[in-house]
């Protein structure tokens, strides 16, 4: 099946830092989509992104569709001690749910 | 609104035992999927469903079976258990064609011994 490398694993860092993830494929995607999920919980979506080249904001989180459409970039700005969690990136190389991929996750700690 | 409910939240089970991984939603979502969730791994989809009646294997189907009988469920079935399925269970939904955000539950945490 299709490969999602996310990376890094895992990231310490202090509030008010930015940080970046980001996931590649072995494939061309035609979606990505990027999910936070908090503990105990299941995931949340974030951003989705439908076009090569496109880039696109939600509040302090911005994201990244790769022109190569194998690749996407996550942005945070300004870290605050919520952003914690898990950051996933799932793409799809069709147009319906049924093959949407996930990588393996970043945990992100943000230290007050 | 409910929005997408997982029962149970935890489930011990011994080797060979059955059992069923219960999700319902009320949003009138057509697709439902069930992703298993190991360390290190993502989520790695099981099975899915795009309509009452319509269900098909995704990445990890062996040793788990489903059914679409009506639009708000869409049951797990583990027929006999295998510590190799010890992982956190999410049931997600969504609107239908194209990618409207996907729906997940909270997740069922099974333990098989």
């Amino acid at each position: 099946g299709q490969q999602l490398n996310q990376s890094p694993q895992s990231m310490f860092i202090q509030e008010g830092e930015d940080v970046s993830m980001n996931c590649t494929s072995s494939s061309i995607f035609n979606t990505w989509l990027w999910y936070k999920q908090d503990p105990g919980e299941g995931p949340v979506l974030l951003i989705a992104l439908y076009k090569a080249g496109e880039l696109t904001s939600n509040g302090r989180l911005t994201a990244q569709f790769g022109i190569t459409r194998k690749d996407s970039f996550l942005n945070i700005s300004a870290s605050i001690p919520s952003d914690v969690g898990i950051y996933f990136c799932a793409g799809a190389g069709g147009t319906s749910y049924g093959k949407l991929t996930f990588g393996q996750g970043t945990i992100l700690t943000v230290h007050p | 609104n409910a929005g997408v409910t997982q029962t149970p939240k935890f489930q011990v089970l011994k080797t060979g035992q059955s059992m069923t991984l219960q999700c319902a939603q009320d949003m009138n979502h057509e697709y439902m999927s069930w992703y298993r969730q190991d360390p290190g791994m993502g989520l790695r989809l099981i099975h899915y469903s795009v309509g009452a009646g319509i269900t098909d294997q995704g990445e990890v189907p062996n040793g788990y079976n489903v059914s679409r009988s009506t639009t708000e469920d869409f049951p797990l079935r583990l027929l006999s258990a295998a510590p190799s399925q010890t992982s956190v269970y999410f049931c997600a939904s969504g609107a239908g064609q194209g990618f409207s955000p996907l729906h997940f539950g909270n997740g069922t945490r099974l333990t098989v011994t």
